[in-house]
C-alpha cells in the first residue's frame, strides 16, 4: 500500500469547515483513498473512500486531485463531537484479507 | 451496518493472569479479524492476523504464545493476554470485515487493559 503523510494536528472552530489535507504521492491507479477516525479511547470508524472522483457522504466529502497525488477530507460543519484522530489510508480496493495499515494520522481539535 | 461487539471494554487483572478478549461480528461472518494494539498518544499496531479455523498470523515482534488467538466459529475470535505483565497494559481492538463489502472495515469499540 501507498505511504500517506498528513499534518500531525489542527484546529477548526466550531461550526466551521474542517479540511484535514492527505499527500498520497506514490498511489497506484487500482488504489482507494479511505478515511478512517478515532475517537478518544473507541475503535476506529470508517468515514469515506473515493478512487479519483470526489465523493460526498453524510459524515463528509472527499476531494482527490486530479493527479491522486493527495486528498482532503473536508467536515462541512465541525462539532465538538469531531474531535478526533483522522487517518487516511491508501490500498487496494477488494483486499478483504489484508489489514488495514494506520499511520500517525491528523489530531483535529473542535474548538468551541 | 456490520457491527462488531468486543468485551470486556475495560479489564484490571494482577500481574501473572490470563485475560481473555472476545470480538464477535454481530450481523455477519467474518472469516478473517485482525488484532491490533494501541499505546497512550500512539497509532493503532497491527499484532495479528485471524482466521478462521486456521492458526493465526502474528506480526513480527509479537509473541504468540503469550497472545494466543482462537478464531472457532466465523463470528467470533478471542484474544487471551497470557502471565500478563504492566507493560502488557494497552488499549486492543478488533476488526473485521463483512464479505463482499467494499466500504470499510468495522472495528469493536477496544478493550482497556490494565495489570497491576
Amino acid at each position: 500500500d501507498a505511504k500517506t503523510t498528513q499534518p500531525t494536528s489542527m484546529d477548526c472552530a466550531e461550526g466551521r469547515a474542517a479540511n484535514l489535507p492527505c499527500n498520497h504521492s506514490t498511489i497506484s491507479g487500482n488504489e482507494y483513498v479511505y478515511w478512517y477516525r478515532q475517537i478518544h479511547s473507541q475503535g476506529p470508524q470508517y468515514i469515506i473512500h473515493g478512487l479519483k472522483n470526489n465523493e460526498t457522504n453524510e459524515m463528509a466529502s472527499l476531494i482527490i486531485t486530479e493527479d491522486r497525488k493527495s486528498s482532503t477530507l473536508i467536515l462541512p460543519h465541525a462539532t465538538l463531537r469531531d474531535t478526533a484522530v483522522y487517518y487516511c489510508i491508501v490500498r487496494v480496493a477488494g483486499s478483504g484479507n489484508t489489514p488495514l495499515v494506520f499511520g500517525k494520522g491528523t489530531r483535529l481539535s473542535v474548538i468551541a | 451496518g456490520a457491527v462488531v461487539s468486543q468485551h470486556p471494554s475495560w479489564v484490571i487483572c494482577k500481574s501473572g493472569t490470563s485475560v481473555k478478549i472476545e470480538c464477535r461480528s454481530l450481523d455477519f461472518q467474518a472469516t478473517t479479524m485482525f488484532w491490533y494494539r494501541q499505546f497512550p498518544k500512539q497509532s493503532l499496531m497491527l499484532m495479528a492476523t485471524s482466521n478462521e479455523g486456521s492458526k493465526a498470523t502474528y506480526e513480527q515482534g509479537v509473541e504468540k504464545d503469550k497472545f494466543l488467538i482462537n478464531h472457532a466459529s466465523l463470528t467470533l475470535s478471542t484474544l487471551t493476554v497470557t502471565s500478563a505483565h504492566p507493560e502488557d497494559s494497552s488499549f486492543y481492538i478488533c476488526s473485521a470485515r463483512e464479505q463482499g463489502a467494499i466500504d470499510g472495515y468495522t472495528f469493536g469499540s477496544g478493550t482497556r487493559l490494565t495489570v497491576v
